[in-house]
């Protein structure tokens, strides 16, 4: 079954950076588009971005453009999302979440959620 | 950007009954519009998707509809394990957005 298994919790200072992982399993890595949300504590949901595994292309909202950067590794099916220049408001659980086949979908499996802390 | 809101934001109901929750867009979205359920510690889970297509595994009791450009999710008869928070998303236009939320509770 499709499985997006994503890296333990982080405390963070302000302005540092933070790179969380999402290994993909139960389905074909490079077919399928990867999402980025994140959910600040008792709020909703904010779309961050996408990744192409297969050819690595990204597209960010303009909200982290200049601040996020979404890599993968195909050879071991893991996908990561850094977040750089941390303020306290980055203070969320941020999740990693399939997409389809093109780009603007809907999202049928996601991770189990990473709380970063942003706190000096 | 489209702004989605959810009505109301929080519903009040007994296991049994029949819940209906709202979801309006800023503007057009098409059908491009998905329900997720969102558990205490717990990931979203996709429920409904392109309006009215029910999810892999999810129970028959949870139907979307569209009128017009509102969209609407209804689950007939709650279960104990229904109450969570509802999400809505559109997918038509950049950037995919969410609704705030509708948290249904006992």
């Amino acid at each position: 079954q499709v499985q997006l298994v994503q890296s333990g919790a982080e405390v963070k200072k302000p302005g540092g950076s933070v790179k969380v992982s999402c290994k993909a399993s139960g389905y074909p890595f490079s077919g399928y588009y990867l999402h980025w949300v994140r959910q600040a504590p008792g709020q909703g949901l904010e779309w961050m971005g996408w990744i192409q595994p297969n050819s690595g292309v990204t597209n960010y909202a303009q909200k982290f453009q200049g601040g996020v950067t979404m890599t993968r590794d195909a050879s071991i099916t893991t996908a990561y999302m850094e977040l750089g220049r941390l303020r306290s408001d980055d203070t969320a659980v941020y999740y990693c979440a399939r997409g389809g086949f093109i780009p603007a979908t809907h999202f049928d499996s996601w991770g189990q959620g990473t709380l970063v802390t942003v706190s000096s | 950007e489209v702004v989605l809101t959810q009505s109301p934001a929080t519903l009040s109901l007994s296991p049994g009954e029949g819940a209906t929750l709202s979801c309006r867009p800023s503007q057009s979205v098409s059908n491009s519009l998905a329900w997720y359920q969102q558990r205490p510690g717990q990931a979203p889970r996709l429920l409904i998707y392109d309006g009215f297509k029910r999810a892999t595994g999810i129970p028959a009791r949870f139907s979307g509809s569209v009128s017009g450009t509102d969209f609407t999710l209804t689950i007939s008869s709650l279960e104990p394990a229904d109450f969570a928070v509802y999400f809505c998303q559109q997918r038509d236009k950049w950037p995919i957005t969410f609704g705030q939320g509708t948290r249904l509770e006992i």
